[in-house]
């Protein structure tokens, strides 16, 4: 069975701290991480990760994968209180007939003033 | 541009009532997928569509329906509604079958009394 974990389940963090989020899996046939952010409702997309060693960037926001050790950290530098939301960790496994996300439980980013 | 639309955004039912969440995408997507978030759960496949008139079982499709007659619609139906599918439930769409990157729908909150 396909599993995703993530950690810490939760955090809270002064504004300007940089904060790491990890999240480890097991799947089948791998095909990429994906890492969502959810603040009210609908999940949005940060990153998508499908090789080893790479790192994306997008502003304050980087990912990297281990494909390895089966592993992926987010990490935000110089935190805003507009950061504070749930982060979702994502794989992606192919099931023959479609590629399907297992999704871990999230981690819970508080960021106080 | 819409993206993906649900309705309604919240719902309550008795227990054994039936009813339909609706979901439109307007980027001509192949593929969507319903899930369903619970707290301490992560999201987890309900049923998924890699096309019109295709649809298959993802993680937890008991007690729900669902059929694509076009591209742009994928309707959840709960044919008698339990107290366990009080949820908040989310329409997800994707370029297709190999594509993981979700978009998805603001959700909907049902509660089953």
């Amino acid at each position: 069975e396909d599993k995703v974990v993530q950690s810490p389940l939760s955090l809270v963090v002064h504004e300007g701290d940089t904060v790491t989020l990890n999240c480890s899996y097991e799947v089948t046939n791998f095909r990429s991480l994906l890492w969502y952010k959810q603040e009210k409702k609908a999940p949005t997309f940060l990153f998508m990760l499908t090789s080893s060693g790479i790192e994306k960037k997008s502003g304050r926001l980087s990912s990297i994968l281990d494909k390895k050790e089966l592993f992926s950290i987010l990490n935000i530098t110089a935190t805003q209180t507009g950061d504070s939301a749930i982060y979702l960790c994502a794989v992606g496994g192919y099931t023959g007939t479609a590629s399907k996300l297992t999704f871990g439980t999230g981690t819970r980013l508080q960021v106080t003033l | 541009n819409a993206g993906v639309t649900q309705t309604p955004k919240f719902q309550v039912l008795k227990t054994g009532q039936s009813m339909t969440l609706q979901c439109a995408q307007d980027m001509n997507h192949e593929y969507m997928s319903w899930y369903r978030q619970d707290p301490g759960m992560g999201l987890r496949l309900i049923h998924y569509s890699v096309g019109a008139g295709i649809t298959d079982q993802g993680e937890v499709p008991n007690g729900y329906n669902v059929s694509r007659s076009t591209t742009e619609d994928f309707p959840l139906r709960l044919l008698s509604a339990a107290p366990s599918q009080t949820s908040v439930y989310f329409c997800a769409s994707s370029y297709d079958r190999v594509n993981e990157k979700l978009f998805f729908g603001s959700g909907t909150q049902l509660s089953v009394l």
